[in-house]
C-alpha cells in the first residue's frame, strides 16, 4: 500500500527539541523529493521545508520561521524522512504532515504541542 | 513571498448546486519551464489534505469529474459543478512556482 506514516509528536516545553519521523511505503522513496507541512490549531496549511532525493543532491530548504532551528534529513535504507526540531516555540504547535514532492501523497499527521 | 488570496473564505452551498472558489497570487505563477505550479487541495473534517487538481487543471486519480480547475498567470478558479455532501471541508490553493505558499482556505458547507 502506498502510504506515509508520521510519528514522534508529543508535548514539549518551549526551548525543547523533538524529532519527527515519516515512514514511507509502496513507492520508490529514494527517488522522491519530500516535504513537511504544518497546520496550527484551527488554521491553514504552511510549508515547513523540503529535501531533494540523493541523486538530486539531498539539498534542503526551509521556510524563514524555522531556518536554523529545524533540520530535514532522510534515511533511504529505512525509507524514512525526519524532521529534527530544536529551540521549539509555542508558535510551532500544530499538526505536522509529511508529503511527497508534488504533494500528491500525505500522511495522517502527528501532533506537536509546545507548552510550559 | 508570494501571497495567495482565496475568496470567498466561507461558502455555503445547496446540495446539487455549483460552487466556485477564486485564488489570486501576488505575482505570476508561470515558471521558467513554462508550467504553472498551482494546485488545489481538499481537507475534509478530521482528515489530512488531499490533492485534487495539479498544475491548474489536471485532476488527480479518483477525483470526481465534477471538480475542475482553470486559470492562468495570477488568477485561478476551482469549480464544483454539483456539490455533494462529501464535498464539505476546506479547500486550499497552493503555489509551487516561487517556493510554496498556500491560500487561507475556503470552508465549504451545505446550506
Amino acid at each position: 500500500e502506498v502510504q506515509l506514516v508520521e510519528s514522534g509528536g508529543g508535548l514539549v516545553k518551549p526551548g525543547g527539541s523533538l524529532r519527527l519521523s515519516c515512514a514511507a511505503s509502496g513507492f520508490t522513496f529514494n527517488n522522491a523529493w519530500m516535504n513537511w507541512i504544518r497546520q496550527a490549531p484551527g488554521k491553514g496549511l504552511a510549508w515547513v521545508g523540503r529535501i531533494k532525493s540523493r541523486t538530486d543532491g539531498e539539498t534542503t530548504a526551509y521556510t524563514a520561521p524555522v531556518k536554523g532551528r529545524f533540520t530535514i534529513s532522510r534515511d533511504d535504507s529505512k525509507n524514512t524522512l525526519y524532521l529534527q526540531m530544536t529551540s521549539l516555540q509555542t508558535e510551532d504547535t500544530g499538526v505536522y504532515y509529511c508529503t511527497t514532492g508534488p504533494f500528491d501523497l500525505w500522511g495522517q499527521g502527528t501532533v506537536v504541542t509546545v507548552s510550559s | 513571498d508570494v501571497v495567495m488570496t482565496q475568496s470567498p473564505l466561507s461558502l455555503p452551498v445547496t446540495l446539487g448546486q455549483p460552487a466556485s472558489i477564486s485564488c489570486r497570487s501576488s505575482q505570476s505563477l508561470v515558471y521558467t519551464d513554462g508550467n504553472t505550479y498551482l494546485h488545489w487541495f481538499q481537507q475534509r473534517p478530521g482528515q489530512s489534505p488531499r490533492r485534487l487538481i495539479y498544475k491548474v487543471s489536471n485532476r488527480d486519480s479518483g477525483v470526481p469529474d465534477r471538480f475542475s480547475g482553470s486559470g492562468s498567470g495570477t488568477d485561478f478558479t476551482l469549480k464544483i459543478s454539483r456539490v455533494e455532501a462529501e464535498d464539505v471541508g476546506v479547500y486550499y490553493c497552493m503555489q509551487g512556482t516561487h517556493w510554496y505558499t498556500f491560500g487561507q482556505g475556503t470552508k465549504l458547507e451545505i446550506k
